[in-house]
């Protein structure tokens, strides 16, 4: 099946420092990904779509400054977090579409963030 | 606003035992997944469904997608211990979409 990694699996931080998360699809081009983050004991809430070559379309209520996308080619998308505080700390997951199969989409591993 | 709510939250179970999990919606969706996660992993696909009254089955597990598209449940016959987890369902909105929202989950229990 197709796999999707996430770089890296675990990240601390000093509060006020950025954060780059790496989304790759290693075996098929994903024209779409997509970013959630899960809090614990809680669901995925969607934060953004990130399509390739062109803006991120983020979900209400998520800050496009501070949670920046570049889906920058058709395997990898980025997520920033910048000027991290400690209520952003959560896990990090992405999702990338095959083009090719209808309806899935295959969910990286997740990356956990702290930021004390 | 959440959009799929589930139930139960939480259900702690003996092996062995059969139980159904509920994912409800006021909001028609064009397809339906499901969705298991263990902790500190990302959620692993179980099914998509995409026909209103549509009836999947994966071994012991039963899937349905409501007539109305609005909801679904998960059925799971004779629980075992590998089958605890977060069970999340999750709908797409619009067809042509991919956009999925996913579920408020349950977490499943089996008890040896």
């Amino acid at each position: 099946g197709a796999v999707v990694s996430q770089h890296p699996s675990w990240v601390i931080c000093k509060s006020g420092t950025s954060v780059k998360i790496e989304c790759r699809s290693l075996d098929f081009q994903a024209t779409t990904m997509f970013w959630y983050r899960q809090f614990p004991k809680q669901s995925l809430m969607l934060m953004a779509t990130s399509n390739e070559g062109s803006k991120a379309t983020y979900e209400q209520g998520v800050e496009k400054d501070k949670f920046l996308i570049n889906h920058a080619s058709l395997t990898l998308s980025t997520l920033t977090v910048t000027s991290a505080h400690p209520e952003d700390s959560s896990f990090y997951i992405c999702s990338a579409r095959d083009p090719r199969v209808a309806y899935e989409q295959y969910f990286g591993p997740g990356t956990r963030l702290t930021v004390t | 606003t959440q959009l799929l709510e589930q139930s139960p939250q939480f259900l702690s179970i003996q092996e062995g035992e059969n139980l159904t999990v509920y994912c409800n919606s006021s909001s028609v969706f064009s397809s339906l997944q499901w969705y298991r996660q263990e902790p500190g992993e990302g959620p692993v696909l179980l099914v998509t469904v995409v026909t209103g009254g549509e009836v999947k089955k994966l071994k012991r597990l039963t899937f349905q997608f409501g007539d109305a598209r609005k909801d679904s449940s998960l059925h799971i016959t004779a629980a075992q211990t590998g089958d605890t987890g977060l069970y999340l369902c999750a709908g797409a909105l619009g067809s042509g979409t991919y956009k999925y929202i996913f579920g408020t989950g349950t977490r499943l229990k089996v008890l040896a």
